[in-house]
């Protein structure tokens, strides 16, 4: 199976702040690689998809990049809807595996 | 606008089979993939397997050979099955559609545009 491995796995910042989520595949899976938002007591929404595509509704502030092994998640101005738990998800090669989460909080 | 919704006992016995029903309304059901994630309390995601309406199916190794997903029992819904539970098999079970978009520089790529609300299932005595 592919691993995907997510760092920090959790961070703290401000409202207005920007960050960096970054995600990092056992192996090259190309661009197959989305990103999902998970609020407490929800399912995940997808933001980015194919590394930098962003989801239709998803707000501009998030933007993805990377291919290959190593990809990011920007978040260029936090708001205060934003903190909540972030996965990243390849669909290169099945199974289709998850990082383990980055849970951004409140500083 | 397709909504998805869960349903099923939230209560299972260890050794017993957990059985779950995804409804899905307000949407065609061809050209997706209609899929089983799950996530034990306070863990992180994990996929359980998909179908499509033609029949194709795939399943997660780890579950090795417990698991299937059908279609039905009635139009718009699709079912899961997962055999011999244990207490690991504890987690809420999200039933979610996946589509392939385009995208540059790949063949196509797939991500779940729509979820349910999920279910918590506890395997307990």
């Amino acid at each position: 199976d592919i691993q995907m491995t997510q760092s920090p796995s959790s961070l703290s910042a401000s409202v207005g702040d920007r960050i960096t989520i970054t995600c990092r595949a056992s192996q090259s899976i190309s661009k197959y690689l989305n990103w999902y938002q998970q609020t407490p007591g929800k399912a995940p929404q997808v933001l980015i998809y194919g590394a930098s595509n962003l989801q239709s509704g998803a707000p501009s502030r998030f933007s993805g990049s990377g291919s290959g092994t190593d990809f990011t998640l920007t978040v260029s101005s936090l708001q205060p809807e934003d903190f909540a738990t972030y996965y990243c998800q390849q669909t290169y090669r099945s199974p289709w595996t998850f990082g383990q989460g980055t849970k951004v909080e409140i500083k | 606008q397709v909504k998805l919704q869960e349903s099923g006992p939230g209560l299972v016995k260890p050794s017993e089979t957990l059985s779950l029903t995804c409804n899905v309304s307000d949407g065609a059901f061809s050209d997706y993939y209609w899929s089983w994630i799950r996530q034990p309390p306070g863990k992180g995601l994990e996929w359980v397997g998909f179908i499509t309406d033609s029949g194709t199916f795939n399943y997660n190794p780890s579950l090795k050979n417990r698991v299937s997903i059908s279609m039905g029992p009635s139009n718009n819904h699709f079912s899961l099955k997962l055999t011999s539970v244990t207490a690991a098999d504890t987690a809420v079970y999200f039933c979610a559609r996946e589509l392939m978009v385009a995208a540059a520089d790949t063949f196509g790529v797939r991500h779940y545009d729509h979820w349910g609300q999920g279910i918590l299932i506890t395997v307990s005595s």
